[in-house]
């Protein structure tokens, strides 16, 4: 089975600063993608970022961008000077094999809050 | 070009009724994927159809049941409806190349009295 662990409920960032979110991940496949959404008070989620489980360099996406280190099954979101927009929760996910099999194992999220 | 689409986007039901949600994939996108989003956790997996075929279910019970048409827009209907089925069920859909990145709307929240 699958399990994506999100263990800060809350986090509280000041605008332009940089913000880490942690997330760890435990699966038994070799094969597997860690995906990052962002979820605004809308409902909507929102693709933010990949990283392949073979993946050597670490994702990147404009002002996101992946740490990923395998042999600590971690997947942690760095989001580059926080906008007052980036408020809204941020889900950890991992998906397990490939082919046509899209699910998702979520974690519970971070809900995070950028002040001015 | 248009997102994915739900609806319907709220709904009140009482305990025992029955509810379907539709939703209409991205267009060139024939993976449906639902998923129920209770207050406060991350989305739990539900089903997930590709081709209109079920290529998926999660831990739910038989109320739970979809279907996916020819034209790749699905429906999700739960029968004998629980307090606990309250929360927001999000549609998904992916193109069958790329990462398997998905591709949500905005989803239908329903509330159980």
């Amino acid at each position: 089975a699958q399990k994506i662990t999100q263990t800060q409920p809350g986090m509280f960032v000041q605008e332009k600063e940089a913000v880490t979110l942690d997330c760890t991940y435990d699966t038994s496949d070799q094969s597997y993608g860690l995906f990052w959404y962002k979820q605004p008070s809308s409902g909507e989620m929102i693709f933010l970022i990949y990283q392949g489980s073979y993946d050597e360099q670490n994702a990147t996406e404009g002002r996101y961008s992946l740490n990923f280190q395998k042999a600590r099954k971690s997947a942690n979101l760095v989001i580059s000077a926080s906008q007052l927009g980036d408020s809204a929760m941020y889900f950890c996910a991992m998906r397990v094999g490939g082919g046509s099999n899209y699910k998702l194992t979520f974690g519970k999220g971070t809900l995070l809050t950028v002040n001015p | 070009d248009a997102g994915v689409t739900q609806s319907p986007t709220h709904l009140i039901k009482t305990r025992g009724q029955q509810v379907t949600l539709r939703c209409s994939p991205i267009s060139g996108h024939k993976s449906v994927s639902w998923y129920q989003q209770v207050l406060g956790q991350g989305p739990q997996f539900i089903f997930q159809y590709y081709e209109k075929e079920e290529r998926g279910r999660g831990n739910f019970p038989d109320r739970f049941s979809a279907r996916q048409f020819p034209n790749y827009s699905s429906e999700l209907n739960v029968n004998a409806l629980l307090l606990g089925d309250s929360a927001l069920y999000l549609c998904a859909s992916s193109f069958p190349s790329g990462v398997g990145e998905l591709f949500f709307g905005e989803g239908s929240r329903l509330t159980v009295l």
